[in-house]
């Protein structure tokens, strides 16, 4: 699995939108981005994920550059209760899927009141 | 609600005392794995189960073993845990490992050794 760059750690005004990015420059064409997050002393929770296209779900919004070769997160309100460990992984989907998730050391986001 | 269910949360032993933690699942999934965080680093992988099929990672020490006796439970077993195991024990499942599939996590065991 390609592997990925992100910053050690990030702060957000709350309320405000909270933008995450990450880079994966050698990310392979069968390979998807995925993001976790981790609140202190919880396991991950899923948050999003996607292959080439932008992708929107409840909790945030997932920005794909063109060449795959980064992407951000976009937590659009931020709430106190969004202070986490932010995980971006790449890993192969489709039907040659490689089961493991391997965690790089993520972002550490802090929201400020 | 369905969901991952790791019991106890906290678990301590002793130097070289065999432990064993527990994780259900009511999401019927095909694949339950299990990872390890040690403090301020990221999980780590140590083996999965696809149905009643085991994958060990290459760099899990022997020392740690897996049952899963039906498709709601999977156990992690130490056998002579060490100062060096003492960490968050964290389960997951997806539905299957091909494909897209998001991992949902159970909320951990954090085992102290003595």
């Amino acid at each position: 699995d390609a592997k990925t760059t992100q910053p050690t750690s990030m702060d957000c005004a709350e309320g405000r939108a909270a933008n995450l990015p990450c880079n994966h420059s050698t990310i392979s064409g069968n390979e998807y981005v995925y993001w976790y997050r981790q609140i202190h002393s919880q396991g991950p929770q899923y948050i999003i994920h996607g292959l080439k296209n932008n992708e929107t779900n409840e909790m945030a919004s997932l920005i794909i550059t063109e060449d795959r070769k980064s992407s951000t997160l976009i937590l659009p309100h931020a709430t106190l209760r969004d202070t986490a460990v932010y995980y971006c992984i790449v890993r192969v989907g489709g039907n040659f899927g490689n089961e493991k998730l391997t965690f790089g050391t993520g972002t550490r986001l802090t929201i400020i009141p | 609600d369905a969901m991952v269910i790791q019991n106890p949360r906290y678990q301590v032993t002793q130097f070289g005392k065999p432990v064993t933690l527990s994780c259900s699942q009511t999401l019927n999934h095909n694949v339950m794995y299990w990872y390890q965080q040690k403090s301020s680093q990221a999980p780590k992988l140590l083996f999965h189960y696809y149905d009643k099929d085991f994958n060990n990672e290459a760099d899990t020490p022997d020392n740690f073993q897996s049952r899963r006796p039906n498709t709601s439970f999977c156990f992690l077993d130490i056998r002579s845990p060490g100062l060096g195991d003492a960490a968050m024990y964290l389960c997951a499942t997806s539905r299957d490992r091909q494909g897209a599939n998001e991992q949902f996590f159970g909320p951990g065991t954090r085992l102290t050794v003595l």
